[in-house]
């Protein structure tokens, strides 16, 4: 069965650090993947989305991701975190050719930014 | 544009009471989604629909669960009798996969089963 797996459970940075979060799936075949944020008492967000192309893709607010196919890693990065990024970040993948609609979602990492 | 609606957004009630969640999802979307979302095990998706048929409802927990999509506009979950360990929220999101569109999430409703 295809999983997510986000390895960083909760992250704590100070203001102006680099974020990498990390997201890794074990589906080989074609995938979508997405990176969703959640603030708190909020719904979730769509933050970026790979479907095909460019494998290093720019979402809202200042973050990307890399789409390394050799590694089914889709890492979330940020150069420079503000206070304002505290939230609980969710990585899904969809497998594309299955024809299914449904995403697995990772089980979140929960980001706190201190400022 | 506007987005998942549901409602309501919280719902106390006590055990062994019908439950019913609404949602109505995104104009011109052709998919919808429910899920439930607790501290313990994150996020579930519970069923989902296609062009309001039920594709896949392999994550509704039991025979208390059910979800009807009448219509493309309007989708509801129900729980009878409810339990305390189905306080959680619980998320509608809808799509258009025709289009590549990725889902998108209402704002949830809140359930606590007293």
């Amino acid at each position: 069965a295809q999983s997510v797996s986000q390895h960083n459970h909760h992250v704590i940075l100070s203001e102006a650090a680099s974020l990498e979060l990390g997201c890794n799936y074990s589906y080989g075949g074609t995938v979508n993947l997405f990176w969703y944020v959640q603030y708190p008492g909020q719904h979730l967000q769509l933050l970026l989305k790979y479907f095909s192309g460019d494998p290093l893709v720019k979402g809202i607010k200042g973050f990307e991701a890399e789409f390394i196919k050799s590694k089914f890693s889709f890492n979330l990065r940020k150069p420079s975190v503000q206070w304002s990024d505290t939230a609980e970040y969710f990585c899904a993948v969809n497998d594309s050719a299955s024809g299914t609609y449904k995403y697995i979602f990772g089980t979140g990492t929960r980001l706190k930014v201190l400022a | 544009d506007a987005g998942v609606i549901q409602s309501p957004r919280h719902e106390v009630t006590e055990m062994g009471q019908e439950v019913t969640l609404r949602c109505k999802p995104i104009s011109g979307h052709n998919s919808l989604f429910w899920y439930r979302q607790t501290m313990m095990r994150g996020l579930e998706l519970l069923i989902y629909f296609n062009n309001n048929v039920p594709i896949d409802d392999s994550g509704m927990p039991e025979d208390r669960f059910s979800a009807k999509m009448p219509n493309a506009s309007f989708s509801t979950l129900k729980i009878q009798p409810s339990e305390p360990r189905d306080s959680a929220v619980y998320f509608c999101a809808s799509s258009n996969w025709d289009r590549d569109q990725p889902q998108h999430f209402g704002d949830g409703t809140r359930l606590s089963i007293l």
